[in-house]
């Protein structure tokens, strides 16, 4: 079975924090992938990143970076400097051979001008 | 650009109608998927299709039913919609490669509301 957790349901920030989304994940299998998708209020689910289990390099793009950490079972999500064009439903999740994707429950980010 | 389209944002029916949520993909997918999203409940899978003519039940595939004539085209159906149905749905696509099944595109959504 697989599972995904995001305790943070609501955060809301001032522009030009930083701000940290969690995702922790539960699987058995040692091949998996995880991903984080982005929703603004327009409602489209946009992918933003890709990142499978035997890569624990982090990632960084632009204001977003990504840390991997197969020892706590966590996928972290950290936006530099927030802009109000942040604000969205933010979305981790899994997928492992043979099953489907499996989305944690959001984290819905404000940041506030 | 990648690019899936729903065929209606807004959708307003009465309870018994049926219903039809069509999905339509640019990008030569083979994977195609339906979700629901509800407040507190996050996306669930209610049906995909990994091919032609092929489906699948997802998580909650109770009072709905799918089609897929062509591969850039998928349908969902209620059969006779119920107030319970009122949520927005949110069709994807995606390659059938390992690890590239999670990289969904998705559509803009219809909110679907049941009265």
């Amino acid at each position: 079975a697989q599972k995904v957790t995001q305790a943070q349901t609501e955060i809301s920030v001032v522009e030009k924090e930083d701000v940290t989304l969690d995702c922790v994940y539960e699987t058995r299998d040692t091949t998996y992938y995880l991903f984080w998708y982005k929703q603004p209020p327009s409602g489209e689910l946009v992918f933003l990143i890709r990142r499978n289990s035997f890569d624990e390099q982090n990632e960084i793009s632009g204001r977003y970076s990504w840390n991997f950490q197969k020892s706590t079972s966590s996928f972290n999500f950290t936006i530099t400097a927030s802009q109000v064009v942040d604000s969205a439903v933010y979305f981790c999740a899994l997928i492992q051979a043979n099953s489907k994707l499996t989305f944690g429950k959001g984290i819905t980010l404000s940041v506030r001008p | 650009d990648v690019k899936v389209t729903q065929s209606s944002r807004y959708l307003v029916k009465r309870t018994g109608e049926k219903v039809f949520l069509e999905c339509v993909q640019d990008m030569d997918h083979e994977n195609m998927f339906w979700y629901r999203q509800d407040p507190g409940l996050g996306l669930r899978l209610i049906y995909f299709s990994y091919d032609v003519k092929m489906k699948e039940k997802g998580d909650i595939p109770e009072g709905y039913s799918v089609s897929r004539e062509k591969k850039e085209r998928f349908s969902l159906i209620l059969e006779s919609a119920s107030t319970n149905q009122t949520s927005m749905y949110l069709c994807a696509s995606s390659l059938p490669v390992q690890g590239r099944e999670g990289e969904q595109y998705f559509g803009p959504g219809t909110r679907l509301t049941v009265t």
